[in-house]
Order: structure tokens, then C-alpha cells, then sequence
């Protein structure tokens, strides 16, 4: 029984280049939020989707950064032309419903050189 | 506004020692108030969760009280074992006007239980 899964875990890029960010959620869930977590940090709110939907992205910057969820596969992360400020732990979480309970992934920890 | 503050943000007990950790939330229409245990370099994992047509739940050693009135939240972990040491967050639900149930996290208190 397959919790929410991420990959890569880890992820190195240069300034200015582009970062994928996948997330598997929990088989079933059809409902994924994503967050982001700086050192020392609570975690913020990004950004949720439904299938082929995006519900709400209240908490993602409006330039360089998108969401995508489509029919098959993995929900994506997408941040182009990355900065340092980018930098940080993005979690994938996942809910059967809209307002229950969210399982969250093991992250993906960028690091922007 | 959506503001979820936590305290304290560390907190050292001896093994064996209560522990309690407070939340407060500042949106009277949150309803949902979810516990994540997050050890050093691992996923956050729900521990335990309180909807406020309830005043209080336990599971073993843990509990969760909420007092809507005062809008504060708090968890109490009980014969604190050295496994017990992480970063906790709480969380408090925002419902938006698309109906979505957004989380709000405390900023984290890191429990360091001594053996």
C-alpha cells in the first residue's frame, strides 16, 4: 500500500535553470496539495489540484512557477529560471476527499547554486 | 486573517516527563485542526486530528484539546519517550470561497524528549 511518492529527493540546479518536481499520490487520492518548506520553517501552501484541474493557487508566486495535474501520471512542479530564494524542501501531500485528511511525501529538496 | 501561531517553539522534557504544545488560530469559521510529527530529513505525518464538533480526542498517549471559543488548540503527549523527539506543527483550516480547505501551519516547536 503506496504512500504519496516524490521524486527526485534530491535536486541540484544552477541559477536560471529549470526544476521538475514530480509527486505520485497515495493510489486512489485524487486531491494533491503542494507546499513548500524553508529551513527552520513551517510549511507553506502553495497550491491544489483535482485532476486536470488547478483549485486553487493562492500560495504560488504568479511568475516562474505552475502546477499541473493531468489525467495520467504524476502531478508536476514546475520552477523555471530558478533563484536562490528557491531553495527549500517541496512537499507533495495527497487526500482521498477534498476536506480530509492530507498524506503528505517524503519531499524534494532543491538547492539552487 | 490566516494566522496560526505555536508555542513554544522548542520545548526539552526528561523521558517520562507530559509535554504540551499551543496553538492558537485567528479564523472563528476553521473547523479542521490536523498534528504533524516531522523527524530530521522525513515526511510530516499526521499524528492525530480534532474537528470542532469535539472538545477533546486521544489516541494512546496522545491527546488533542480545542476550545473554539478562545480559538486555541493544544497538543498533550503523555510518558514522553525519547522516540517522541521531532518538530511538531499544527494546523488549522481555512475554508476558501472555491469551498477548498486550506491548511495553515504553526510555525513548528521542536521536542526534545531526554532519556
Amino acid at each position: 500500500n503506496a504512500g504519496v511518492m516524490q521524486n527526485p529527493r534530491h535536486l541540484v540546479r544552477r541559477r536560471g535553470q529549470e526544476a521538475r518536481l514530480r509527486c505520485s499520490p497515495v493510489k486512489g487520492h485524487s486531491h494533491v496539495y503542494w507546499y513548500r518548506q524553508l529551513p527552520e520553517e513551517g510549511l507553506k501552501f502553495m497550491v491544489y489540484l483535482q485532476k486536470e484541474n488547478i483549485i486553487d493557487e493562492s500560495g504560488m508566486p504568479k511568475e516562474r512557477f505552475s502546477a499541473e495535474f493531468p489525467k495520467e501520471g504524476p502531478s508536476i512542479l514546475r520552477i523555471q529560471q530558478v533563484v536562490r530564494g528557491d531553495s527549500a524542501a517541496y512537499f507533495c501531500a495527497s487526500s482521498p476527499r477534498a476536506r480530509s485528511e492530507q498524506y503528505f511525501g517524503p519531499g524534494t529538496r532543491l538547492t539552487v547554486t | 486573517g490566516e494566522n496560526v501561531e505555536q508555542h513554544p517553539s522548542t520545548l526539552s522534557v526528561q523521558e517520562g516527563d507530559s509535554a504540551v504544545i499551543k496553538c492558537t488560530y485567528s479564523d472563528s469559521a476553521s473547523n479542521y485542526f490536523p498534528w504533524y510529527k516531522q523527524e530530521l530529513g522525513k515526511r510530516p505525518q499526521l499524528i492525530i486530528d480534532i474537528r470542532s464538533n469535539v472538545g477533546e480526542k486521544k489516541d494512546q498517549r496522545i491527546a488533542v484539546t480545542l476550545n473554539k471559543t478562545a480559538k486555541h488548540f493544544s497538543l498533550h503527549i503523555t510518558e514522553t519517550q525519547p522516540e517522541d523527539s521531532a518538530v511538531y506543527f499544527c494546523a488549522a483550516s481555512i475554508v476558501r470561497n472555491t469551498g477548498f480547505q486550506k491548511l495553515v501551519f504553526g510555525t513548528g516547536t521542536r521536542l526534545l524528549v531526554s532519556p
